[in-house]
């Protein structure tokens, strides 16, 4: 296992559309968890399953956001009708369900709204 | 709301110079994790310390987590050209969720 995968790297998109990402975590690794990133910020923190519950939704994923973790192994994140203030480097990252696990990240989805 | 303060946001610095990040915050995390993210790429995990006073090493660069698990520092001696990049703290609860600092942006000059 080479870590955790993203697809795809780099997405341009018409506002209005709908995008669609998918993320594959380490496969041992029951927690996965969605960030978002904006140029000159830190990440922040979108939603996270374990197996394939989703347990923690916040604040900034809004109607036009979507995640399924259908089997406890990939996961997707949709947004619905883009808006430009959408385009963002969406990561994904994947931990153990252990107290205090590492978190690793993929190299992200660079999501463009024109 | 936990947040977490990242100082300097900015830091240029010549070849050797030692260096100093620091992150804070006015609430306890169960965990402190640093990372460093190179342009157009996903953060990639450099140590994460859990218990009060924490020190860890990797080779040039010194971590350290506050007693009371509220603040961190990174420490870089003699840095580097290859040190460039953006590295940020986050603050980890125990569900794993990660809260980040804004980032501090290193350019080391050869």
């Amino acid at each position: 296992d080479t870590g955790v995968s993203q697809d795809p790297r780099h997405k341009i998109t018409k506002r209005g559309q709908n995008v669609t990402f998918r993320c594959d975590p380490i496969s041992e690794h029951n927690r996965l968890y969605w960030y978002r990133q904006t140029l000159g910020q830190g990440p922040e923190f979108l939603t996270y399953f374990q197996n394939e519950a989703q347990l923690e939704k916040s604040r900034l994923l809004s109607d036009r956001f979507s995640a399924e973790r259908p089997k406890g192994s990939f996961s997707t994140l949709e947004i619905q009708r883009t808006e430009q203030g959408d385009s963002a480097m969406y990561l994904c990252a994947s931990s153990s369900a252990r107290d205090n696990a590492e978190a690793f990240f993929g190299q992200g989805t660079r999501l463009t709204v024109v | 709301t936990q947040l977490l303060e990242q100082s300097p946001q900015f830091l240029s610095i010549q070849e050797g110079e030692n260096l100093t990040v620091y992150c804070n915050s006015s609430s306890v995390f169960s965990s402190l994790q640093w990372y460093r993210q190179e342009p157009g790429e996903g953060p990639v995990l450099l140590v994460t310390v859990v218990t009060g006073g924490e020190v860890k090493k990797l080779k040039r660069l010194t971590f350290q987590f506050g007693d009371a698990r509220k603040d961190s520092s990174l420490h870089i001696t003699a840095a580097q050209p290859g040190d460039t990049g953006l590295y940020l703290c986050a603050g980890g609860d125990q569900g794993g969720k990660l809260i980040f600092g804004q980032g501090t942006e290193l350019s080391v000059k050869p």
